[in-house]
């Protein structure tokens, strides 16, 4: 089976603006977790999606947010850009939430400039 | 609730010597733990998860854990560092009736030839 799989790797924005990552998880997994991974802070829960519900929010402001397809796959979005929120944002798979394994993929690193 | 307290943000062992990065758990009902270890620009991969069977799990890589439920702990070790063991590594838990995972801050592991 394909693992979990991120896109884009890498990117680069300037303050303000809005970027769109996404995560297309292991072929029969219907939940997906998100994370924001920082030096200072470590691995920080973002929201997790199953079934096109989100079922779980982390303690991040509005303008982080996210959405899951009918396919599973999963986006998120970070409107009006900030310097601190230049991290790797990693997603993870699971058959189910909660107890279930989470597979990660390699992650997101986003810059901003 | 659930949390984890991993015990050293780094360690440092010689080639061949043995690993030991600690980590304690608060749970309220009984828990699944996991050890992840992730290296640098990569994704969280899966070391071993405890799910109620044996106490003494052996997971990839030689590693192992053993759940300690009166000491609440759930320490990972490995008898003989290798240079490629070089890693961060998470440890996380959660319940079977929950829908989170709860990471640690996660250990930084360093190999000393």
């Amino acid at each position: 089976k394909a693992g979990v799989t991120q896109t884009p790797r890498y990117l680069i924005k300037t303050r303000g603006q809005q970027v769109t990552l996404s995560c297309s998880p292991i072929s029969g997994h219907r939940s997906v977790s998100w994370y924001q991974q920082t030096p200072g802070q470590g691995l920080q829960f973002l929201f997790e999606y199953f079934s096109e519900t989100q079922r779980n929010k982390g303690n991040f402001p509005g303008r982080f947010s996210g959405r899951q397809f009918s396919n599973s796959r999963s986006e998120m979005n970070v409107s009006t850009l900030e310097l601190g929120d230049s991290a790797l944002y990693l997603c993870a798979s699971s058959p189910n939430p909660g107890k279930d394994t989470q597979y990660f993929g390699p992650g997101t690193r986003l810059t901003v400039l | 609730a659930q949390s984890v307290t991993q015990l050293g943000s780094h360690v440092s062992v010689s080639e061949g010597a043995l690993v030991l990065l600690r980590c304690n758990y608060s749970s309220s009902v009984p828990p699944y733990l996991f050890w992840y270890v992730q290296y640098p620009n990569q994704g969280l991969q899966l070391l071993l998860k405890y799910t109620s069977a044996a106490t003494l799990v052996k997971g990839i890589n030689g590693f192992e854990a053993e759940f300690k439920k009166s000491e609440t702990s759930f320490h990972l070790t490995k008898p003989s560092a290798h240079m490629s063991d070089a890693a961060e590594y998470f440890c996380a838990v959660s319940v079977p009736t929950g829908n989170q995972f709860y990471f640690g801050t996660g250990t930084s592991l360093t190999v000393i030839p």
